[in-house]
């Protein structure tokens, strides 16, 4: 079984400081590890992913993540905060030797509150 | 572009009756995903369909249901309705390999009185 957690209920961030927010996974196989953003009434917005290469990924608006193999963690980060980044976002995860389906497992979600 | 649609936007529905959730995705994308999302948590896999095929099911009772059309518009159904499948249901779509990313709709807002 493949599961993912997400330690943090909120971050709270000052604008233009730098932000984490923090992943870890559990599969059996190799990891597809992926961000979303939801913002309120919304469905979900692709960040970024991680399928194999290079452990920084780079994604949309900014945001980066860094793939961890030995502390199976994928954390979300971004250099420089802006207000427009507040939201709930999701760590998502999905086992590459799963045998062809493709739903995702998610984390519970982190409130991120950038503080102007 | 089009994005994921999914109808009706809202709805409420009593006890133990029948619901008919409806999708439709990204023209080129073969494979739907569904999910359910509580209030405070993250969604949780329900149903994945490729190609009209069910790839993929979560653990889910079997009333929830799916199925896949020729032009890839895909319909969740649940039987039997209880006050806890009151929830967010979102549709994803994808081209169906495990490395891509999916797209989600704005979601049906299900509550059950």
């Amino acid at each position: 079984a493949q599961s993912v957690a997400q330690p943090e209920d909120q971050v709270n961030v000052a604008e233009g400081n730098p932000l984490t927010v923090k992943c870890t996974y559990s599969v059996s196989g190799n990891p597809y590890l992926f961000w979303y953003v939801q913002y309120p009434n919304r469905g979900l917005q692709f960040l970024l992913k991680y399928i194999t290469g290079d452990n920084l990924v780079k994604g949309s608006y900014g945001f980066e993540a860094e793939f961890n193999k030995s502390q199976t963690s994928f954390h979300l980060k971004k250099p420089s905060a802006l207000v427009s980044d507040s939201a709930l976002y999701f760590c998502a995860v999905r086992d590459g030797g799963g045998g062809g389906a493709d739903g995702l497992t998610f984390g519970k979600g982190t409130h991120l509150i950038i503080q102007p | 572009d089009a994005g994921v649609t999914q109808s009706p936007t809202h709805l409420i529905k009593t006890r133990g009756q029948h619901v008919t959730l409806r999708c439709s995705p990204i023209s080129g994308h073969k494979s739907v995903s569904w999910y359910q999302q509580v209030l405070g948590q993250g969604p949780q896999f329900i149903f994945q369909y490729y190609e009209k095929e069910e790839r993929g099911r979560g653990n889910f009772p079997d009333r929830f249901s799916a199925r896949q059309f020729p032009n890839y518009s895909s319909e969740l159904n649940v039987n039997a309705l209880l006050l806890g499948d009151s929830a967010l249901y979102l549709c994803a779509s994808s081209l169906g390999n495990p490395a891509g990313e999916q797209y989600f709709g704005p979601g049906t807002r299900l509550t059950v009185t």
